[in-house]
């Protein structure tokens, strides 16, 4: 079975700070993708970033970066010098063929101003 | 670039009724998948197509739900009929089959279905 544990219900960030979100995922899998969405208050969710397994650099995209331990099977979501607009629901999702996708539970971020 | 648009945004209906949601995908993208948001369980996929084909529909509830997508480019979701248990959030996403398409999928804001 492949599952999505967001361990993280709730996370909360002053603004200009650092926040890790966690992501553990469960496969037997060699090849696949993982995804972060961010959720906003308008629900339709939008990429953040995306990790190809097979490459073993860690994906970038601005402020946000991952880290992506393949043998531990975790993919923390990691967002530098937060900002007000980063408040959502973010979900991890692991796909094997871009098709059928697993998503964890969500953790809502708060960023105090 | 107008992003997936799904209609309506709220739907309200009454058990017994027949209600058919709508998803117009990005332009290009041969993918579309269906699927269910009922906040308990997050997202489940019902189905997804490949162009006009139909590659999984596991995921659909029950026989009451079918999907269509006739010319591969919009799809629509029918309950017939509804019933309470069937209200939640109904998000449809795309993407494209293209190598360079990354295999991200593109999700709309969800029609929201009350069955009453």
């Amino acid at each position: 079975a492949q599952t999505v544990t967001q361990s993280q219900p709730e996370m909360s960030v002053q603004e200009a700070e650092t926040v890790t979100l966690s992501c553990t995922y469960d496969t037997s899998e060699s090849d696949y993708y993982l995804f972060w969405y961010k959720q906003p208050p308008s629900r339709q969710m939008i990429l953040v970033i995306r990790q190809e397994a097979y490459k073993q650099q860690n994906a970038t995209e601005n402020r946000f970066s991952v880290n992506f331990q393949k043998a531990a099977k975790s993919f923390s979501l990691k967002i530098s010098d937060s900002q007000l607009g980063d408040a959502a629901m973010y979900f991890c999702a692991y796909s094997p063929t871009g098709n059928q996708f697993y998503f964890g539970t969500g953790t809502s971020l708060t960023v105090i101003p | 670039d107008a992003g997936i648009i799904q209609s309506p945004k709220h739907e309200v209906t009454e058990m017994g009724q027949t209600v058919t949601l709508r998803c117009e995908p990005i332009f290009g993208h041969n993918f579309l998948f269906w699927y269910r948001d009922t906040f308990v369980q997050g997202l489940e996929l019902l189905s997804y197509f490949r162009s006009r084909s139909i590659i999984d529909n596991a995921g659909m509830p029950t026989e009451r739900f079918s999907a269509e997508r006739p010319d591969g480019s919009f799809s629509t979701l029918k309950i017939q009929p509804a019933e309470q248990g069937d209200s939640a959030v109904y998000v449809c996403a795309s993407r494209s089959g293209t190598s360079g398409g990354g295999n991200i999928q593109y999700f709309g804001a969800g029609t929201r279905l009350s069955v009453l």
